[in-house]
């Protein structure tokens, strides 16, 4: 069974500044997909970012990017210029491939606060 | 740009009632799914539906739960004598696909806050 475990509950940095969130996984599977979705406070669930595991290169949406190091079944997020909006709970997911949808494993959450 | 909706967005309820959270996924969406957050826990998988049957359900998805897609745009998950456990929030979710084996980002609902009493 696939698992995602992020070993950071809580972190915080100053606005403007740069933060990198982890996340490790474990899958048997070589085909996959890995996210990052947000949930501010609301408790909305908002996509952020995307890795098909098939990709080298890694993926980046505007000021965030991430660091895939399949090998190492590594995932972390690096969020620049952070901003007082960022402020969230971000989940790191896993997705097998298949040809019926893919149920998202999620992992146990990083708090992040972004400081004036 | 399309979203998922989901309704009510909180719904209280006596334990041993049945409940009944209904979502509207994004319209040329294939696959449809649910999910539960317990407050202050992770999110966790309970179904996911695609050609109007389930594909794949969590242990938690036990009898007590159903999913029906009872139109072309409804989709709703019962849950059937809800216990003190099930307070949590639920979110929908749907996606298209993408090639034969892949598929696009699952987008979610704002989610409905259940809280059992």
């Amino acid at each position: 069974a696939q698992t995602v475990t992020q070993s950071q509950p809580e972190m915080s940095v100053q606005e403007a500044e740069t933060v990198t969130l982890s996340c490790t996984y474990d899958t048997s599977e070589n085909n996959y997909y890995l996210f990052w979705y947000k949930q501010p406070p609301s408790r909305q669930m908002i996509l952020v970012i995307r890795q098909e595991a098939y990709k080298q290169q890694n993926a980046t949406e505007n000021r965030f990017s991430v660091n895939f190091q399949k090998a190492a079944k590594s995932f972390s997020l690096k969020i620049s210029d952070s901003q007082l909006g960022d402020t969230a709970m971000y989940f790191c997911a896993f997705m097998k491939l298949n040809n019926q949808g893919g149920k998202l494993i999620f992992g146990q959450g990083t708090e992040l606060s972004v400081k004036p | 740009e399309p979203e998922v909706t989901q309704t009510p967005s909180h719904q209280v309820t006596q334990m041993g009632q049945e409940v009944i959270l209904r979502c509207v996924p994004i319209s040329n969406h294939l696959y449809f799914y649910w999910y539960r957050q317990i407050l202050g826990q992770k999110v966790e998988f309970l179904v996911s539906f695609y050609n109007n049957e389930i594909s794949e359900k969590s242990e938690i998805f036990d009898d007590q739960f159903s999913v029906e897609r009872p139109d072309g745009s409804n989709f709703t998950l019962k849950i059937r004598s809800t216990k003190l456990e099930d307070s949590a929030m639920y979110f929908c979710a749907s996606s298209s696909p993408s090639g034969q084996f892949s598929n696009q980002p699952q987008h979610f609902g704002d989610g409905t806050r259940l809280s059992i009493l």
